[in-house]
């Protein structure tokens, strides 16, 4: 089956510690982005990558960071610098240049920093 | 002016009841306004979605009504299932191609 394959599902950190989630997809798209969600919150974007070895700054990248060497892979490293890591991290895909905008999530993982 | 304002937080209705979702933006160059919907634990799916050159979309029991000149767009949710229950948001693209996303609404349908 094509989709996202996100892991783990949960995750405990003790603070100071880095940790990284994988996200891997079989759809062939060119975008992968990275969400995170907290409650009342919305959807906030992270990092976003349009093609291989290239990616860019969402709207709250600090304290994470990210690699694209493939193309179906675009995992998310939560650094120790992240001062709120505790949340629900999503993963999506869409097709580079799509009219529709469409994205397909993963089913997330779920970061709780004790 | 990137943002987008979505209203209720929380929305309880009973089962065959009409659940309403509003948002509003202020940016008028966005160009494409999808709904998404969730369910615990999952990660959200696109549901139904609008261009601003329509006024109104529906699939099925969902509908979005969409008001350029408000600058405001709607999901009404028919005859509303226990089913139903899930979170949804609303988005919109901007220029740069990125979706914006409002702050989601916990629907709660009750049987």
């Amino acid at each position: 089956d094509g989709g996202i394959t996100q892991s783990p599902k949960y995750l405990f950190r003790k603070e100071g510690q880095n940790v990284t989630l994988s996200c891997e997809q079989n759809l062939n798209h060119d975008a992968m982005y990275w969400y995170r969600q907290d409650p009342g919150q919305g959807l906030r974007l992270i990092y976003y990558s349009q093609i291989v070895n290239d990616f860019q700054k969402g709207d709250i990248a600090e304290g994470y960071s990210v690699s694209r060497e493939k193309k179906e892979s675009f995992p998310l490293t939560v650094t120790s610098a992240q001062k709120n890591p505790t949340a629900f991290y999503l993963c999506a895909s869409s097709t580079a240049g799509t009219a529709t905008g469409e994205l397909f999530f993963g089913e997330g993982s779920r970061l709780t920093v004790l | 002016q990137q943002q987008v304002k979505q209203s209720p937080q929380s929305l309880i209705v009973q089962k065959g009841g009409i659940s309403i979702i509003n948002c509003a933006y202020e940016n008028t160059a966005f160009d494409y306004f999808p709904w998404y919907q969730q369910f615990p634990g999952k990660g959200p799916a696109l549901l139904i979605a609008i261009r601003p050159d329509v006024s109104e979309k529906k699939e099925g029991r969902f509908t979005i009504s969409f008001n350029k000149s408000a600058k405001q767009f709607s999901l009404h949710i028919m005859d509303s299932q226990p089913g139903d229950s899930a979170t949804y948001f609303c988005a919109a693209r901007n220029q740069g191609g990125k979706l914006i996303f409002g702050q989601g609404t916990e629907l709660s349908v009750k049987p």
